[in-house]
């Protein structure tokens, strides 16, 4: 069946705009997670949905960050007054539910650079 | 809080050699420990995991134990192959419900025939 899908692949843009980010979930998993992945560094968590609860946003780095889930779909990043230090790839997972035993799915993510 | 450290890279290998990515944890409790690969213009993808002490992970002749007493989990294959070339990611998770994790820099392995 279908992965998880992104878009856009690859995002350029300038200082100072706002840039959305899609993700599509796999049909069914109820969990969804953003990471960005920094140039040398590692995978950061940024925001978690799980079905109805209110989202554990306790990743995002600052306000000019958002994101917002409809139901058990489509989810969207927002970043606002976009900064140099915010060019990164942005993946998104999704995941049957929480739980301790359930693997969470990449999508392919979205480039983005911040010029 | 939880952090995951990781064997720097690159590292590059003869075809058949002996393969070990070293990974340690921190983290209160017990915590889930993943191994996550990315092959060259894919996305990310589960290889292995465990879920508990002494547990062992393994796929496609990858192997990982879980060693509370040492808190690492060193991911090893005893016969690499130029189709294993990629970067291999160490993660953890916690907290039941909240499945986030929170994963190593990564580590590039290229193997050359």
């Amino acid at each position: 069946g279908a992965g998880v899908s992104q878009s856009p692949s690859n995002k350029v843009t300038e200082k100072g705009k706002d840039v959305e980010l899609r993700c599509d979930p796999i049909s069914g998993h109820t969990a969804l997670y953003w990471y960005r992945q920094r140039l040398g560094q590692g995978l950061e968590f940024l925001i978690y949905f799980q079905g109805n609860s209110a989202p554990d946003k306790s990743g995002l780095p600052s306000d000019r960050f958002s994101a917002e889930r409809t139901g058990e779909s489509v989810s969207t990043l927002t970043i606002q007054r976009t900064q140099q230090e915010d060019s990164a790839v942005y993946l998104c997972a999704s995941s049957r539910a929480g739980g301790r035993t359930y693997e969470q799915y990449f999508g392919p993510g979205t480039r983005l650079t911040v010029t | 809080g939880n952090s995951v450290t990781q064997m720097e890279g690159p590292v590059t290998l003869s075809e058949e050699a002996f393969l070990t990515i070293n990974c340690t944890y921190t983290a209160t409790g017990y915590p889930s420990l993943f191994w996550y690969v990315q092959y060259p213009g894919e996305g990310l993808q589960l290889l292995l995991k465990a879920t508990k002490a002494d547990d062992k992970g393994s796929n496609k002749g990858f192997e990982a134990t879980y060693r509370k007493e040492t808190t690492s989990f060193h991911l090893e294959k005893g016969s690499v192959q130029v189709s294993d070339s990629a970067v291999y990611f160490c993660a953890l998770s916690k907290v039941f419900g909240n499945e986030k994790l929170t994963f190593g820099t990564g580590t590039r392995l290229t193997i050359i025939p």
